[in-house]
């Protein structure tokens, strides 16, 4: 059974930092990968999704790796802003079900002013 | 504003209420999903409709029913609802099931049970 794990929980940051937000996986047989971003009482919005074949995506001042093999990704955020505040979260589909997406617990990230 | 419209965001009803939750894309999207989020987790799926036919259902309870009358369309009814199933419930949909294209989610109906 995936098991999809995002450390930390929650990150605090001053403004104007480079992040590194961190996902595992644990069956590298995944379908693709994807990156979202929840702000309290919304929906999520798709922020990067990586194909198995691909290594990485860029979208910006995001950037999106994928290591199948070790069963790791990162979504690196290079300049924070306050406006980056908000739940990040880290989802896997496996080839078996393609639809069906699981996510891991999110990352918290507040960046301070 | 999202391109996935839901309503109601709020909803309040009792366990022997019928009330049904309604989702609507005009994106030309062919798959829909529900998901059902409960606070500080992330959410779960529930069912996945693909060319208007159900493709999964998540053994939810048959509590929760959904329907897809047409393509742009995605409902879920709900009868007879548990205090535990209070959660945020989120519609999504994307090109097509499975076909690595990111899916696009509304923000959600709250639903509150008594």
């Amino acid at each position: 059974k995936q098991e999809v794990t995002q450390i930390p929980a929650a990150l605090s940051v001053p403004e104007g930092e480079n992040l590194v937000l961190n996902c595992s996986f644990t069956d590298s047989a995944i379908y693709n990968l994807q990156w979202f971003r929840q702000d309290p009482g919304k929906g999520l919005t798709s922020l990067l999704l990586i194909q198995s074949s691909q290594r990485e995506q860029t979208s910006g001042r995001l950037n999106a790796s994928l290591d199948k093999s070790s069963g790791r990704s990162t979504l690196y955020i290079a300049a924070s802003q306050p406006g980056d505040s908000a739940t990040y979260l880290c989802a896997v589909s496996a080839y078996s079900s393609a639809s069906k997406i699981i996510f891991g617990s999110g990352t918290r990230l507040s960046i301070r002013p | 504003d999202t391109e996935v419209t839901q309503t109601p965001k709020h909803l309040v009803m009792g366990m022997t209420n019928k009330k049904s939750l309604k989702c609507e894309q005009h994106m030309g999207h062919r798959a829909m999903y529900w998901y059902k989020q409960k606070a500080k987790k992330p959410p779960e799926l529930m069912f996945v409709y693909s060319y208007e036919k159900l493709s999964i259902n998540e053994s939810v309870p048959s509590r929760f029913s959904p329907e897809c009358p047409n393509s742009s369309l995605l409902n879920l009814h709900l009868h007879a609802l548990q205090p535990e199933d209070s959660a945020l419930y989120l519609c999504a949909s994307s090109q097509g099931a499975g076909d690595n294209q990111p899916q696009h989610f509304g923000d959600g109906t709250r639903l509150s049970i008594l």
